[in-house]
């Protein structure tokens, strides 16, 4: 089945840097790469995502860039707030089949 | 839409017993998932639905049963509560090539 590795598993940035989380797939067959964002206590919430015929998709301070060659794909947020604070999963996506999700990366933003 | 509606939000068991997780969506999607989430592991899949009468395991099924009568609701099942149960169980549903749509979770614990 479908592996998704993510790092790093925790990233502290100052306010206003930028942040980058990586992933890594295993199924070349994979064609839907979505980003949730989990704040403490509360459920996923689906930030961003990219299709497998798409390189790059940008959405105001976040975007996600995909290599399906290397098949990497990864999750860029720049000016960074406090409130961007929180973890951050990415995942993989077969067609309409199961999601598989990273281990999740925990983002400090610091003032 | 009330989206994804899961309960309990809050259960303890005790070791041995049995339970049911409701989990119900009124956006007609096709599928649905459940996930449990412990602290440093992410979200892993346990059962998932790509409609009504279907249902397959995914990376951590032992422990659990799940039913799809309707496109709306699709219930948890513990058989036989065990302290490795204790987690933070999530249900999703997604339309599609979309990405899921996560209820507010359950936190079970279990004694």
């Amino acid at each position: 089945g479908e592996n998704v590795e993510q790092h790093p598993s925790t990233l502290s940035v100052q306010e206003g840097d930028s942040a980058v989380i990586k992933c890594t797939y295993s199924d070349s067959a994979s064609n839907y790469f979505p980003w949730y964002k989990q704040e403490l206590g509360k459920r996923p919430q689906l930030i961003i995502d990219i299709r497998s015929n798409v390189g790059e998709k940008k959405d105001q301070r976040i975007a996600v860039t995909l290599n399906k060659t290397a098949k990497h794909f990864s999750l860029h947020i720049t000016e960074t707030q406090p409130e961007d604070s929180a973890v951050y999963f990415c995942a993989a996506k077969i067609a309409a089949s199961k999601l598989t999700f990273g281990t999740g990366t925990r983002l400090q933003v610091t003032l | 839409n009330a989206g994804v509606t899961q309960t309990p939000k809050f259960q303890v068991l005790k070791t041995g017993q049995s339970m049911t997780l409701q989990c119900a969506q009124d956006m007609n999607h096709e599928y649905m998932s459940w996930y449990r989430q412990d602290p440093g592991m992410g979200l892993r899949l346990i059962h998932y639905s790509v409609g009504a009468g279907i249902t397959d395991q995914g990376e951590v099924p032992n422990g659990y049963n799940v039913s799809r009568s309707t496109t709306e609701d699709f219930p948890l099942r513990l058989l036989s509560a065990a302290p490795s149960q204790t987690s933070v169980y999530f249900c999703a549903s997604s339309y599609g090539r979309e990405g899921y749509t996560f209820g507010s979770g359950t936190r079970l614990t279990v004694v």
